[in-house]
């Protein structure tokens, strides 16, 4: 069975200063690691994707993610954030031989000027 | 950006109403997806379709249907739309490839008030 838990449902940061969106996951198989953001009344857009290959994955936008499998974490980072990175995050998990997304709850991220 | 349209964007109907929300993407995708996203709450995939004439019901029991009769477009289907209906549908297809890494595209997705 896979799962995933985004820690925190809302984050706050001042603009410059680094972003930290935290994500655990459960997974029977070595699993594919999906990072995506939702701007208002948009769909959602690829930020990045981890699929076994290097753990520190880099996605648009200055966003980046490490895979940890001691951990069962997939936690994204921005070493600075911009009023543009205001949005909703979802952690996305997807097994072997599975067409299936398990997505998180969401993080909603807030940027303060 | 991706190239997968839906259609409308909003919609405000009555209860027991016939709707039809609309997906269409132009990539060429053989994998297409229907996702029920409620405020604060995770995705749900409802239905499925893997190519032409093959569809599947997803994870969420849903009272819609689907159809897949050509490969650029999804349809979706309530017969009968009730207040427990209201939510925001989105749709998804996916590039070929190895199933568990495919990168799914989302369209904007249609919010639907059932009143």
């Amino acid at each position: 069975a896979q799962s995933v838990t985004q820690l925190d449902s809302h984050v706050s940061v001042s603009e410059g200063t680094p972003v930290l969106l935290r994500c655990n996951y459960s997974s029977s198989y070595s699993p594919s690691l999906f990072w995506y953001v939702q701007h208002p009344n948009k769909g959602l857009q690829l930020l990045l994707k981890y699929t076994s290959a290097a753990t520190l994955v880099k996605g648009i936008n200055g966003f980046e993610a490490e895979f940890k499998k001691s951990e069962t974490s997939f936690h994204l980072t921005k070493p600075s954030a911009h009023m543009s990175d205001a949005a909703e995050y979802f952690c996305v998990v997807s097994g072997s031989g599975t067409y299936k997304y398990i997505f998180g709850t969401g993080t909603r991220l807030k940027v303060l000027a | 950006e991706a190239d997968i349209y839906q259609t409308p964007r909003y919609l405000v109907i009555g209860t027991g109403k016939k709707i039809t929300l609309e997906c269409s993407q132009t990539m060429g995708h053989d994998k297409m997806y229907w996702y029920q996203q409620d405020p604060g709450m995770e995705l749900h995939l409802i239905h499925y379709s893997y190519g032409v004439n093959s569809t599947e019901k997803g994870d969420l029991s849903s009272e819609s249907t689907v159809s897949r009769i050509r490969t650029e477009h999804f349809p979706l289907t309530l017969e009968s739309a009730r207040p427990s209906h209201t939510s925001q549908y989105l749709c998804a297809s996916s590039e070929p490839g190895t199933t568990s890494t495919d990168t799914q595209y989302f369209g904007p997705g249609t919010r639907l008030t059932v009143l």
